[in-house]
């Protein structure tokens, strides 16, 4: 079973910074993209950024309100994907999802979501 | 980026109806279009990729149609499980984009 296990949220300061760490099971993390999502309270589903797996050459690609201030980054050899958020700001308050994509960009499976609150 | 709109933005429905929710792009997206459920607490559940495949497990009910710039997800007959709200995505061209959703309500 596929499972995804997302840990690091919690409450932070304007300008603080935050790791986020998803940790994977069931399936073979090696060859998955692995994504970011991100709602609100009270609001739609935001996308993040994704990773490419390794042979792909593990690059990422990111939403304009993140680009520059949040990394994506995995490590096959724990198949876990992290998110570091830097320079948090108030707009950032909302409960993150890792997930897979598919090939053809489909989100096929997400985590239970780790909340992130933004407040002074 | 590339805008999605959805239609309707809230739903009544009777178990038993037969629903279609519709979402347009602001430019042609082929058939890059996912469609997921969501329910109150809970993470998104994929229900449709690539416009009209059905996602394995997503009951029959569930069909999707559609390419370019419009496309529809039609529930065939409404059961009580499927009182949620329903999110449509690109994923043609970075960033994906979501719909704002529809809330399909009794």
């Amino acid at each position: 079973e596929v499972q995804l296990v997302e840990s690091g949220g919690g409450l932070v300061k304007p300008g603080g910074s935050l790791r986020l760490s998803c940790g994977a099971s069931g399936f073979t993390f090696s060859s998955a993209w692995m994504s970011w999502v991100r709602q609100a309270p009270g609001w739609g589903l935001e996308w993040v950024g994704r990773i490419r797996r390794k042979s792909e050459g593990g690059t990422t690609d990111y939403a304009a309100p993140v680009r520059g201030r949040f990394t994506i980054s995995r490590d096959d050899s724990r198949d876990t994907v992290y998110l570091q958020m830097n320079s948090l700001e108030i707009e950032d308050t909302a409960v993150y999802y890792c997930s897979i994509t598919n090939t053809f960009g489909g989100i096929v499976a997400w985590g239970q979501g780790t909340p992130v609150t933004v407040s002074s | 980026d590339i805008q999605m709109t959805q239609s309707p933005s809230s739903l009544s429905a009777s178990v038993g109806d037969r629903v279609t929710i519709t979402c347009r792009a602001s430019q042609s997206i082929a058939s890059y279009l996912n469609w997921y459920q969501q329910k109150p607490g809970r993470a998104p559940k994929l229900l449709i990729y690539a416009a009209n495949s059905l996602q394995s497990g997503v009951p029959s009910r569930f069909s999707g149609s559609g390419s370019g710039t419009d496309f529809t997800l039609t529930i065939s007959s409404l059961q009580p499980d499927d009182f949620a709200t329903y999110f449509c995505q690109q994923s043609y061209r970075t960033p994906d984009t979501f719909g704002q959703g529809t809330k399909l309500e009794i």
